[in-house]
């Protein structure tokens, strides 16, 4: 079963509205990435989070790594209809120093415009 | 274009048969990763191979195998298919052997089990 956690599974917001999605792992990450999937494509990396309590920002997304290292958000300010699409994290566990990205299920987020 | 390229694009089948997925790699990376995509299991990680090796393995079934060939393309071997093979299947490639780097996924192949 998944052992990345996220929700929400679905997001609709509203064009120029804020939201905030979150990825929580059962054991602690030595880094988290987050990519973006757009509808019929393929997943894009956006960013990776070593540091504990890191506060890495892009343009209107801010991404965050918990001080424990065993969560992580996306907040997106000001939506737009490019925003549109299915956000991932994959964490590293810190057990797994090779190959093992732990994905999470994805948000899938509508913006209505 | 993240530069991985993936073959076929779409491929549909009879249960009981067996495929091969193709993906070259990025110029100059390393690393091949598969990945399985279904609408109720997510992104699932299948194999990892580096410069030909196997470097770590997820989720993979036996009826599946995988190789990286010493052009560096990999190839996704699926046998005996079910209906639940049924997936998008990614490679992604890096530039090294760490899953800490950046991912850079191909166009993926639509598999379809009939």
């Amino acid at each position: 079963g998944q052992q990345v956690m996220q929700i929400p599974q679905y997001q609709h917001v509203q064009e120029g509205e804020d939201f905030t999605t979150y990825c929580n792992s059962s054991t602690t990450l030595s880094n988290i990435q987050w990519y973006k999937q757009r509808p019929g494509g393929h997943p894009v990396f956006l960013i990776q989070l070593v540091k504990s309590g890191e506060v890495k920002k892009q343009k209107r997304l801010t991404f965050q790594f918990g001080e424990a290292k065993k969560n992580s958000s996306l907040h997106i300010t000001a939506t737009q209809t490019t925003d549109v699409g299915t956000y991932f994290c994959a964490g590293l566990r810190t057990t797994d120093s090779w190959g093992k990205l732990q994905f999470g299920a994805g948000t899938q987020v509508v913006v209505t415009p | 274009d993240s530069g991985v390229t993936q073959t076929p694009k779409h491929l549909i089948t009879a249960t009981g048969q067996r495929v091969t997925l193709r993906c070259s790699p990025r110029s100059g990376d390393l690393s091949v990763y598969w990945y399985q995509q279904s609408l109720d299991q997510g992104l699932q990680f299948l194999i990892q191979y580096y410069n030909g090796e196997e470097r770590a393995k997820g989720n993979i079934l036996e009826r599946f195998s995988a190789q990286q060939f010493p052009d560096l393309h990999s190839e996704l071997n699926l046998s005996s298919l079910e209906l639940g093979d049924s997936a998008l299947y990614f490679c992604a490639s890096s530039p090294g052997v760490h899953a800490a780097d950046t991912q850079y996924f191909g166009p993926g192949t639509r598999l379809t089990v009939l």
